[in-house]
């Protein structure tokens, strides 16, 4: 069945370095690809998306790439904030279907 | 203020019992869904609906029924609940079939002794 890998499972970094999480998909179908943000305690929240007719997204300090020939798509967060801690999900979706496959997370931690 | 809503929060139960957890959204979304998450295993589909008595199963439907007879509502029923149930559960929605941005619920603890 579809599937959707995501790696790291976790991640430090010191503030003020980027991070990068990268997320490989089964299913050449998909064509929308949402990250989500979860504080911990919280629900996921939408951070950033993107459809398969754009190659790269930005919106201030975080900026998602999609690879449709190597089908993955990559989230980079660039000068990262102690508020940045959070786990991470990125997911695939398919038009038509719209069904939600999702990775199993990472968990970033920002060091001050 | 526009929000998804999932009641109870907390519930503890035991194997065979029929639950159900009600969720409702107030925003007039079309599309909404049900998640659960397990450690290590991130979000996982069980259920969707792309609009009134329209349901698909996600990923893991197994041991899990819904209805849609109102657009708000989207409850989630487990007719004879297992261990292997146990989990937090999400319930979320979105403006229209087509992809949108998914708002989520608080979510539901569960736990099935």
């Amino acid at each position: 069945g579809e599937n959707v890998e995501q790696h790291p499972s976790t991640l430090s970094v010191q503030e003020g370095d980027s991070a990068v999480i990268k997320c490989t998909y089964s299913d050449s179908a998909s064509n929308y690809f949402p990250w989500y943000k979860q504080e911990l305690g919280k629900r996921p929240q939408l951070i950033i998306d993107i459809r398969s007719n754009v190659g790269e997204k930005k919106d201030q300090r975080i900026a998602v790439t999609l690879n449709k020939t190597a089908k993955h798509f990559s989230l980079h967060i660039t000068e990262t904030q102690p508020e940045d801690s959070a786990v991470y999900f990125c997911a695939a979706s398919t038009s038509g279907t719209y069904k939600y496959i999702f990775g199993t997370g990472t968990r970033l931690k920002v060091l001050a | 203020e526009a929000q998804v809503t999932q009641n109870p929060r907390y519930l503890i139960t035991v194997t065979g019992k029929k639950l159900t957890v009600t969720c409702s959204q107030n925003m007039n979304h079309e599309y909404m869904s049900w998640y659960r998450q397990d450690p290590g295993l991130g979000l996982r589909q069980i259920y969707y609906s792309m609009n009134v008595e329209v349901t698909d199963k996600g990923d893991v439907p197994e041991g899990y029924k819904v209805s849609r007879k109102e657009k708000r509502n989207f409850p989630l029923i487990l007719e004879s609940p297992s261990p292997n149930q146990t989990s937090l559960y999400f319930c979320a929605s979105s403006l229209s079939t087509g992809h949108y941005e998914q708002y989520f619920g608080p979510g539901t603890r569960l736990t099935v002794t």
